[in-house]
């Protein structure tokens, strides 16, 4: 089945460093969504990116979908304490979203 | 608008006990989903609707069954609850099946 791997599978930073988390999937996809899940919460929906080659930002917050619509990229400029938590890709082929196992971020201060 | 809203949010079950969890939605989505998430192993779907009446099952549906009677609810029930299935669950529902899935805040279930 549809599999989809994230790495790096933690992350800790000191506070203004970049942060770059990536997602591959096994197989083409047709749309990937980017979560966030503080810690104790939920997952929170970040963007979809539906386009191959497509590039989105939100603020500091920077994704990539790859050209074969394979893999995709989470990137965080200058991070802040507020950036801490679990992001989590999932990529949509002919089935339900699939989840990667996400990437835990820790930010020092 | 409360969203996404799970009842429990805790729960102990010895080993063997059932019980049910309730997920419902206030926004009108046909797409409702529920999976767990434990350590290390990020989210995986147990069960999932794409309308009123209808299941499917997803990556992970063994010891668990799911009803949806009513658009706006989404149950998940343990038949014979197994310490396998100490998780935190949630429920999440979407509009479009390619849509934002909208999360609840999660139960977080220990079984002995």
């Amino acid at each position: 089945g549809q599999q989809v791997m994230q790495i790096p599978q933690y992350q800790h930073v000191q506070e203004g460093e970049d942060f770059t988390t990536y997602c591959n999937s096994s197989t083409t996809l047709s749309n990937i969504q980017w979560y966030k899940q503080r810690p104790g919460g939920h997952p929170v929906f970040l963007i979809q990116l539906v386009k191959s080659g497509e590039v989105k930002k939100q603020k500091r917050l920077t994704f990539q979908f790859g050209e074969a619509k394979k893999n995709s990229s989470l990137h965080i400029t200058a991070t802040q304490t507020t950036d801490v938590g679990t992001y989590f890709c999932a990529g949509r082929g002919n089935t339900p979203l699939v989840f990667g196992k996400g990437t835990r971020l820790s930010v020092i201060a | 608008n409360a969203g996404v809203t799970q009842t429990p949010k805790f729960r102990v079950l010895k080993t063997g006990q059932s019980m049910t969890l309730l997920c419902a939605q206030d926004m009108n989505h046909e797409y409702m989903y529920w999976y767990r998430q434990d350590p290390g192993m990020g989210l995986r779907l147990i069960h999932y609707s794409v309308g009123e009446g209808t299941t499917a099952k997803g990556e992970v549906p063994d010891g668990y069954n799911v009803s949806r009677l009513k658009k706006q609810n989404f149950l998940l029930g343990l038949e014979s609850a197994a310490p396998s299935q100490t998780s935190v669950y949630f429920c999440a529902s979407s509009y479009y099946w390619s849509d934002t899935q909208y999360f609840g805040p999660g139960t977080r279930l220990t079984v002995l």
